[in-house]
């Protein structure tokens, strides 16, 4: 059964604070993204990963930064938590091969809440 | 740029037919698809669509694309509780992305 777990359900971290935010996959999926998701506003990406080390900006990478140093594991990394991105994250990964082709399949999510 | 639409809410009774409707800009889309969010869960793909067909069909669930409209609707008969959850539309666009519409969470009353 395919799997994409993430580090925490529920986080509350304090405004400054250095959060991270793991995912990991067994699919051995070569692509992996994060989201952000907002009432009324659906999923937007922050990020996204093709491979180990490559990265790209989605359409709201400001505030955020990523790191693949392995094909299984994409971290999501707020430098500085502001309250503004007190939100539901979601990791999704997926694979040019699978049928359908970039299907995505997504985490459970953590509810990260910045006070 | 890409973007997909979708009403937010809709309140139908059990047993009804849902029909939920989105539309979308790139007409490039090799695939649609259709996403349910229980609460408090991730994204879980429902079904999806070849962007050169009509229709699909899938038990109690059926597709309809319009590709000259760029509209896309989900239809699930005999709708029951347990279908109440919030469902993306979402289409691919090059290089492996989705792009999600807002979302439209269904309610289904007794």
């Amino acid at each position: 059964d395919v799997k994409v777990t993430q580090s925490s359900r529920y986080l509350v971290k304090r405004t400054g604070e250095k959060v991270f935010l793991e995912c990991v996959q067994d699919m051995d999926h070569e692509n992996m993204f994060w989201y952000r998701q907002d009432p009324g506003l659906g999923l937007r990406l922050i990020y996204f990963s093709y491979d180990v080390k490559m990265k790209e900006k989605g359409d709201i990478p400001e505030g955020y930064s990523v790191s693949r140093e392995k094909k299984e594991r994409f971290s999501l990394i707020l430098e500085s938590a502001s309250t503004n991105q007190t939100s539901m994250y979601l990791c999704a990964s997926s694979s040019p091969s699978g049928a359908p082709s970039y299907e995505q399949y997504f985490g459970p999510g953590t509810r990260l809440t910045v006070t | 740029g890409e973007d997909v639409e979708q009403s937010l809410f809709l309140s139908v009774r059990e047993g009804d037919s849902s029909v939920i409707n989105c539309t979308y800009t790139d007409s490039s889309s090799t695939y649609l698809y259709w996403y349910k969010q229980e609460p408090g869960a991730g994204l879980q793909l429902l079904t999806y669509i070849f962007s050169n067909m009509d229709m699909k069909q899938d038990q109690r669930l059926t597709v309809l694309l319009n590709k000259k409209d760029k509209h896309l609707s989900l239809r699930i008969a005999d709708t029951q509780t347990g279908d109440s959850a919030i469902y993306f539309c979402a289409e691919s666009i090059q290089g492996g992305k989705l792009i999600f519409g807002q979302g439209t969470e269904l309610s289904v009353k007794p």
